[in-house]
């Protein structure tokens, strides 16, 4: 079963920031958060990642609680083509530098114009 | 975008024949995986590989094999295909030091 919880779907006007939320509330202290999307069916494409920091990058910014326990993706100026399934994961860790990613059903984003 | 392709891109076929899905990379990235992904839902890992020769069984392993005798190539097949492997299967590579996956365009399979 997957070890994230997310919103089945959300609407955001274009130009304005998205904010994704996400559930995570039995994650370890080694397991990482990552965010992918898939637009209409391509391969899923990475986003962003993190471990307790915040974090932010050319595409989103990742916000961590303090617990751990949540995080929330922001798309700080949704295009049209930011409308896409985003999928939030937590690794669970394997052995050497070896992971799996645990998939859930993820959150459809429809940015509206 | 990560060299990594997928072949066929759509195939159908009928219950009980073997079908093998191709995923080649150009990037010598040491792990591959395959996934199935069903409508409205994520992506379930069936195999993945770290290495020639090494590979492991994710969490939706029945009824599938997979091979990688060279670096660059890893193989899904089905044995016997039933309908309900009709889905669409990616592959995704990651490099030793890499965090994230590259996932190739996706195999639409229908097993009629």
């Amino acid at each position: 079963d997957a070890k994230t919880t997310q919103p089945t779907s959300m609407d955001c006007a274009e130009g304005r920031a998205a904010n994704l939320p996400c559930n995570h509330s039995t994650i370890s202290g080694n397991e990482y958060v990552y965010w992918y999307r898939q637009i209409h069916s391509q391969g899923p494409q990475y986003i962003i990642h993190g471990l307790k920091n915040n974090e932010t990058n050319e595409m989103a910014s990742l916000i961590i609680t303090e617990d751990r326990k949540s995080s929330t993706l922001i798309l700080p100026h949704a295009t049209l083509r930011d409308t896409a399934v985003y999928y939030c994961i937590v690794r669970v860790a394997g052995e050497d530098s070896n992971y799996q990613l645990i998939w859930g059903a993820g959150t459809k984003l429809i940015i509206k114009p | 975008d990560a060299g990594i392709t997928q072949s066929p891109r759509h195939k159908v076929t009928e219950t009980g024949t073997p079908v093998t899905l191709r995923c080649h990379q150009t990037e010598n990235h040491r792990y591959m995986y395959w996934y199935r992904q069903d409508p409205g839902h994520g992506l379930r890992l069936i195999h993945y590989s770290y290495g020639v020769k090494d590979t492991d069984k994710g969490e939706v392993s029945d009824g599938y094999s997979v091979s990688r005798s060279k670096t660059e190539d890893f193989l899904l097949t089905l044995e016997s295909a039933t309908s309900s492997q009709t889905s669409v299967y990616f592959c995704a590579i990651r490099g030793d030091s890499e965090m994230r996956q590259f996932f190739g365009p996706g195999t639409r399979l229908t097993v009629l």
